[in-house]
């Protein structure tokens, strides 16, 4: 399977703890997005790469979120001192650039935070 | 006012039928439209890509965007209990960062 793959798929954690989600992108698709979905809503933009840059992040995404893309491949969520509120479905995608603008995602990682 | 507007009501049509589906946006730099499949506690699927106005078909799916009218529409003909999802509409400008503004999503039940 050469998809978006997102690892782990279910992380449930107590209020305060730190959390990590790994993101392996369609492998030559250069640009990298992460997304937060909550129930009946539709994905929200959190944070974008392209290659190892990170090039964008939104207001959402508070000082106690950090990504990184070490050498333009996977990338990784942290979420540090975890609030209930952070509970959602993290979701990746990947797209190819170069004039191609679709993006194709993971199957997501669902948080519950306690 | 939200940049993508999609009316989340549940939609239930018998098998066979047409879905219809829509959404309006309000920023006019967009220019890259997608739909996209969600099941339940699965990620978004990609459905149909589209770039400006204009139809596109795949099978028994059609993608409609009216730019002067900010409005997009999804249809699925011969409708089949698989079909039974959440639809969202998403959209991007296109260059630098694309990232996808998406409408709230759509509720769909086909029965058989």
């Amino acid at each position: 399977d050469t998809g978006v793959s997102q690892d782990p798929r279910h992380k449930i954690t107590k209020r305060g703890q730190n959390v990590t989600f790994r993101c392996d992108p369609i492998s030559e698709h250069n640009r990298l997005y992460w997304y937060r979905q909550t129930l009946g809503q539709g994905p929200e933009f959190l944070t974008y790469f392209q290659n190892e840059a990170q090039l964008e992040k939104s207001r959402l995404l508070s000082d106690r979120f950090s990504a990184e893309r070490p050498k333009g491949s996977f990338s990784t969520l942290e979420i540090q001192r975890t609030e209930q509120g952070d509970s959602a479905m993290y979701l990746c995608a990947s797209s190819p650039g170069q004039g191609s603008y679709e993006q194709y995602f993971g199957p997501g990682t669902r948080l519950t935070v306690t | 006012q939200k940049e993508v507007e999609q009316d989340p009501g549940p939609l239930s049509v018998p098998e066979g039928a047409i879905v219809s589906l829509n959404c309006t946006y309000s920023n006019s730099a967009f220019q890259y439209f997608m739909w996209y499949r969600q099941y339940s506690r699965k990620g978004p699927e990609l459905l149909m890509y589209t770039y400006s106005s204009g139809n596109k078909e795949d099978g028994r799916f059609t993608a409609q965007v009216d730019k002067s009218s900010k409005y997009i529409s999804l249809f699925i003909r011969d409708s089949q209990p698989s079909d039974s999802a959440t639809y969202l509409c998403a959209m991007t400008r296109g260059g630098g960062n694309n990232r996808l503004a998406f409408g709230k999503g759509n509720q769909v039940v086909v029965i058989p």
